[in-house]
């Protein structure tokens, strides 16, 4: 099956430094890529929507200077969290969507990224 | 607007024992709907899915059925194990110029020895 893979998984840094997490499809093109964070026993909240070779779509009350977002290909999309600061802490999960399954939209996932500020 | 209403958890359950984990929607037009699970500390992996009304989604011994009369996918296992301890996420996708996906709030399950 299509695999995504984030890296990072674990990440920590210290106030006021930028973290860059990577998500990449291995086995397709993913057309569309999507940024979620997740707060502790919490659903996904969906961040961002990115288009290889376009700007990503930004959900109302997410911060695009602070969450950058690049999908410079088919196989890789970037979460930078700029200037991070403590309440950053979150779970950070990217999704992938590839042609072949957009028919159904079914989502192929990363392992998630742990990133807590100091 | 779409949503996604899910049974809230915790779920506890001992080895063995019945699983049910409701979950009805709201949409226009005709989503495709999804079951997905989450291990602690990993990401979200897709567990089944339906994609028209009255398909059934089976895997791993889970299976729900596309009730669009009800609108309802509710996820059931026969007998759980230790191992499917995990928080289970209901979602469906909708194509409105844009495929859109919608998540339940997630069900946390603990199955006990």
């Amino acid at each position: 099956g299509a695999v995504v893979s984030q890296h990072p998984s674990w990440v920590i840094c210290k106030s006021g430094t930028s973290v860059k997490i990577e998500c990449r499809s291995l086995d397709f093109q993913a057309t569309t890529m999507f940024w979620y964070r997740q707060f502790p026993k919490q659903s996904l909240m969906l961040m961002a929507t990115s288009n290889e070779g376009s700007k990503a779509t930004y959900e109302q009350g997410v911060e695009k200077d602070k969450f950058l977002i690049n999908h410079a290909s088919l196989t890789l999309s970037t979460l930078t969290v700029t200037s991070a600061h403590p309440e950053d802490s979150s779970f950070y999960i990217c999704s992938a969507k590839g042609m072949v399954e957009s028919s159904t939209g079914e989502l192929f996932f990363g392992e998630g990224s742990r990133l807590t500020v100091l | 607007g779409d949503s996604v209403t899910q049974m809230e958890g915790p779920v506890t359950l001992s080895e063995e024992a019945f699983l049910t984990i409701n979950c009805t929607y709201t949409a226009t037009g005709y989503p495709s709907l999804f079951w997905y699970v989450q291990y602690p500390g990993e990401g979200l992996q897709l567990l089944l899915k339906a994609t028209k009304a009255d398909d059934k989604g089976s895997n791993k011994g889970f299976e729900a059925t596309y009730r669009k009369e009800t609108t309802s996918f509710h996820l059931e296992k026969g007998s759980v194990q230790v191992s499917d301890s995990a928080v289970y996420f209901c979602a469906l996708t909708v194509n409105t110029g844009g495929f859109k996906t919608i998540f339940g709030a997630g069900t946390r399950l603990f199955v006990k020895a």
